[in-house]
């Protein structure tokens, strides 16, 4: 358990629908940051959150979108869903210096 | 365009021989470098680092050489074990500061054979 927990693992879902997914960064990271990977594609940074404030963003399209809570914990938020968001979408925290602490990740379908 | 680029999407390797998984980035600003391993349906874990003041770290079996005039890294897996097989990403950052985001490359799939 890398102490990132991503909810939920699976979801089916049908085009044009919307979606939320969740994130509870380890304890004490301050920084989230969502990561798209489809299929035989790398990490594709989405956008980052630090203490409750979007910090960077990524290539996130605008039927994305993403918000930081007060207890840290963050969701993204997909919308009017199309075949190709169907991915594996990645949470991760870090507390600063050195790398981040990836989540198991939530497969999406959309059929 | 790719700032982080992994031209080998996948590599062979016999068991107790080295593997070496090879990593070429664009940005000149970068300045702190991560290997990552996955396994398929878990999330990616941290392997090694290296920041720009070094030409080399070693953690066990894993080392990581980067030249920076060459704006390439690589990562060494010395005895490789059937255990390595998975996907090695290679993350680049302009530097080691806090809340940073990595730019990650497309990853090496690593199959090692008994």
């Amino acid at each position: 358990d890398s102490g990132v927990t991503q909810t939920p693992k699976h979801l089916i879902t049908a085009t044009g629908q919307r979606v939320t997914l969740r994130c509870s960064p380890r304890s004490g990271d301050l920084s989230v940051y969502w990561y798209q990977q489809s299929l035989d594609q790398g990490l594709q940074f989405l956008i980052q959150y630090y203490n409750g404030e979007e910090r960077a963003k990524g290539n996130i399209l605008e039927r994305f979108s993403a918000q930081q809570f007060p207890d840290l914990h963050s969701e993204l938020n997909l919308s009017s869903l199309e075949l190709g968001d169907s991915a594996l979408y990645f949470c991760a925290s870090s507390e600063g210096e050195g790398g981040y602490t990836f989540g198991s990740g939530t497969r999406l379908t959309v059929v | 365009d790719q700032q982080v680029k992994q031209n080998s999407p996948s590599l062979s390797v016999q068991e107790g021989r080295i593997s070496i998984l090879n990593c070429d980035y664009t940005n000149s600003m970068f300045d702190y470098f991560l290997w990552y391993k996955k396994y398929p349906a878990e999330g990616p874990t941290f392997l090694i680092s290296i920041s720009s003041i070094k030409d080399k770290n070693e953690d066990g079996r894993f080392t990581v050489f980067l030249n920076k005039s060459a704006k390439h890294l690589s990562l060494h897996i010395v005895p490789s074990q059937p255990g390595d097989s998975a996907v090695y990403f290679c993350a680049a950052s302009p530097q080691r500061y806090y809340g940073q985001n990595f730019v990650f490359g497309p990853g090496t799939r690593l199959s090692v054979l008994p």
